[in-house]
């Protein structure tokens, strides 16, 4: 089945540690979106990348870093994670075009970080 | 500005009582986009509808179905005859055209479903 999948599902940290969390789409799909999601509140978008241009929000800090090396691919870095940091981080995907709307986004499982 | 209000913040209803999820939103925009998406406990987000500010039409899915009505900016989503797999959080969300792909969600409704 096609599918958006997030590794690893868990990941445990230290303060200041750097962390990447990847994500791995088979839906060939030409967006990817990175959000944070914080208890019992609506997800955060951090950045997205349509094809490969990437698009950062103004209001993402800079510990935070995205790659794409390919349309399957997208990994999120924190360079440096704080204790405001610990989330869930939930990774996107879509498929745009011009004059095709706004379509639907596809979720991965999400990768639950806790900063110790 | 774009707004999405979920006032409802958390509900519960016995297993098998009908139940709708209120959504209000706010745009200047004339075409937009409107979404549900499901997050059951296990925190993955399920998609379940999307609607575009041109098409008014209710939609019925199974025991889902949704009511937008633009003259008073809504979008609600009524389940009937709910069931406890229904229990998880529901978002409404809401895109503008030319919004660089960014949704607007709202704050999410809890729902529970008691046996």
């Amino acid at each position: 089945d096609a599918m958006v999948i997030q590794n690893p599902r868990y990941q445990v940290t230290q303060f200041g540690k750097p962390v990447t969390l990847s994500c791995s789409q088979t839906l060939n799909h030409n967006v990817m979106y990175w959000y944070q999601q914080k208890s019992s509140q609506a997800p955060k978008l951090l950045f997205h990348y349509y094809d490969k241009d990437f698009n950062n929000e103004a209001d993402t800090p800079d510990n935070f870093q995205s790659r794409r090396p390919n349309t399957s691919f997208c990994f999120l870095d924190i360079r440096s994670p704080g204790l405001g940091d610990a989330a869930m981080y939930l990774c996107a995907t879509g498929r745009e075009g011009p004059g095709q709307g706004f379509n639907e986004q596809f979720f991965g499982p999400g990768t639950r970080l806790t900063v110790l | 500005a774009q707004k999405v209000t979920q006032a409802q913040t958390e509900i519960s209803v016995v297993e098998k009582e009908d139940v709708t999820l209120d959504c209000v939103y706010e745009t200047r925009d004339t075409t937009y986009y409107l979404f549900w998406y499901k997050q059951p406990p296990s925190g993955e987000l399920v998609f379940l509808i999307r609607r575009n500010s041109f098409d008014e039409q209710n939609e019925i899915s199974g025991r889902y179905s949704w009511n937008f009505q633009k003259s008073t900016s809504s979008f609600n989503f009524t389940i009937t005859a709910s069931q406890v797999v229904d229990s998880a959080v529901y978002f409404c969300a809401l895109s503008e055209a030319g919004s660089n792909y960014q949704l607007i969600w709202g704050a999410g409704t809890k729902l529970i479903i008691k046996p």
